[in-house]
């Protein structure tokens, strides 16, 4: 298995540029979430689905959007870039119930300029 | 609503000597409690969990942490740490449902 990937690893964007990040789980998990990383807050959700056609929003959703139309796959979509957005991103994944573990992609460093 | 506080942002350590990092929540209902590290340029992976039975719960690469009900506290210990445990190590909480939430992290530096 490959386990979470992600594409791609960097990116750098103007303002106002939209883009998709994609990520893929080859493991089957019903669960799939996107998360951002900022220095000194840890990792906040952003979107999450659990299942195919389902999908929620996060902590921080705003200037982001998602969809889920297959197991595999859970694609972000920034509409507008802004610099607010520079950030690592992390897709992550697992099995419904929360007795199992999430595992988490190798992350997309994003810089807007 | 739960949040996690982790009470060091930085941590510096010796190799071989034991190190402790803390990690209080609040949360007006049962949770369940995770560690999770980052190795540098690396996603994150977990350590360890508390879903519920022992206080103790041991994890990965001989860490180990405690639950505290009364002072809703989890801490993570190592007696003995290795160079290659320098990494961040984050605290995070869910309270049943789907969303965890995470601590800033703190970043444990083992030196030689």
């Amino acid at each position: 298995n490959a386990g979470v990937t992600q594409t791609p690893k960097f990116q750098v964007l103007k303002t106002g540029q939209s883009m998709t990040l994609q990520c893929a789980q080859d493991m089957n998990h019903e669960y799939m979430s996107w998360y951002r990383q900022d220095p000194g807050m840890g990792l906040r959700l952003i979107h999450y689905s659990v299942g195919a056609g389902i999908t929620d929003q996060g902590e921080v959703p705003n200037g982001y959007n998602v969809s889920r139309s297959t197991t595999e796959d859970f694609p972000l979509r920034l509409l507008s870039a802004a610099p607010s957005q520079t950030s690592v991103y992390f897709c992550a994944s697992r099995i419904a119930g929360v007795l199992y573990e999430q595992y988490f992609g190798p992350g997309t460093r994003l810089t807007v300029t | 609503a739960q949040s996690v506080t982790q009470l060091d942002s930085q941590v510096p350590v010796f190799e071989e000597a034991p190190v402790e990092l803390r990690c209080n929540y609040s949360s007006s209902v049962s949770v369940y409690l995770f560690w999770y590290v980052q190795y540098p340029n690396q996603g994150l992976q977990l350590l360890l969990k508390y879903l519920s039975g022992s206080t103790l719960v041991k994890g990965i690469n001989g860490f180990e942490a405690e639950f505290n009900k009364s002072q809703t506290s989890f801490h993570l210990r190592k007696p003995s740490v290795h160079i290659s445990d320098t990494a961040e190590y984050f605290c995070a909480v869910s309270e049943g449902d789907y969303k965890l939430s995470f601590g800033a992290g703190t970043t444990v530096t083992v030196r030689a």
